[in-house]
């Protein structure tokens, strides 16, 4: 069964660096996402993408944040200058074209730890 | 805009109980609802859907019934086991075309104990 991938699963930074996470969506798949859920927290909404563009972001996804395709398979998300509150897991999502119920297809996270 | 209302959690119960995820929502349109689980460790896994009012999602032993006129798409289980404790999320998505994000209640968490 197709599937998100995710890269890496976790990974430990200090504050100041810049982090890029890395995800494959479905190959079908038009519509992609960057979730994110600080542990035992709900899970928000960064941004979707589509089309090479963004087409929606949240008021998190501030100026530190970007999102790119840099090839027909990759989508990913980098954060600039990492900051404590940064630490989180970041889940890639996608969803298929002419999808009537829309649902998602998230990966398995990534892991930030920003000390 | 569009938000997602859950019961607050954490719901502990004995195996073989019976479960109810109270889930509310509000939105625009005419929006998709879903229930995703989130096991202990794990990412996101979509366990059922619903796209219209009336419709049934189910699976796994879960269902939930979008009731457009009560804005709920509350889940249930009618008898859980161990394997189920997880953390369930109720989201929607408005279902008006386009590439609408999928928005997230703040999830509930389930312990069974045996």
């Amino acid at each position: 069964e197709p599937e998100v991938t995710q890269t890496p699963s976790h990974q430990v930074t200090q504050m100041g660096q810049e982090v890029i996470l890395r995800c494959v969506p479905i190959s079908n798949h038009l519509y992609f996402y960057w979730y994110r859920q600080i542990l035992g927290q709900k899970v928000e909404f960064l941004v979707s993408f589509y089309n090479n563009e963004i087409s929606e972001k949240s008021e998190i996804f501030d100026d530190q944040f970007s999102v790119e395709r840099p090839d027909g398979s990759n989508f990913t998300l980098k954060i600039r200058s990492t900051k404590l509150e940064d630490s989180a897991m970041y889940f890639c999502a996608s969803s298929e074209v002419g999808s009537s119920a829309g649902e998602l297809f998230f990966g398995e996270g990534s892991r930030l730890t920003v000390l | 805009g569009n938000s997602v209302t859950q019961m607050e959690g954490p719901v502990t119960l004995s195996e073989e109980a019976f479960l109810t995820i109270n889930c509310t929502y509000t939105a625009t349109g005419y929006p998709s609802l879903f229930w995703y689980v989130q096991y202990p460790g794990e990412g996101l896994q979509l366990l059922l859907k619903a796209t219209k009012a009336d419709d049934k999602g189910s699976n796994k032993g879960f269902e939930a019934t979008y009731r457009k006129e009560t804005t709920s798409f509350h889940l249930e289980k009618g008898s859980v086991q161990v394997s189920d404790s997880a953390v369930y999320f109720c989201a929607l998505r408005a279902n008006s075309g386009g590439y609408q994000k999928v928005t997230f209640g703040t999830g509930t968490k389930l312990q069974v104990i045996p």
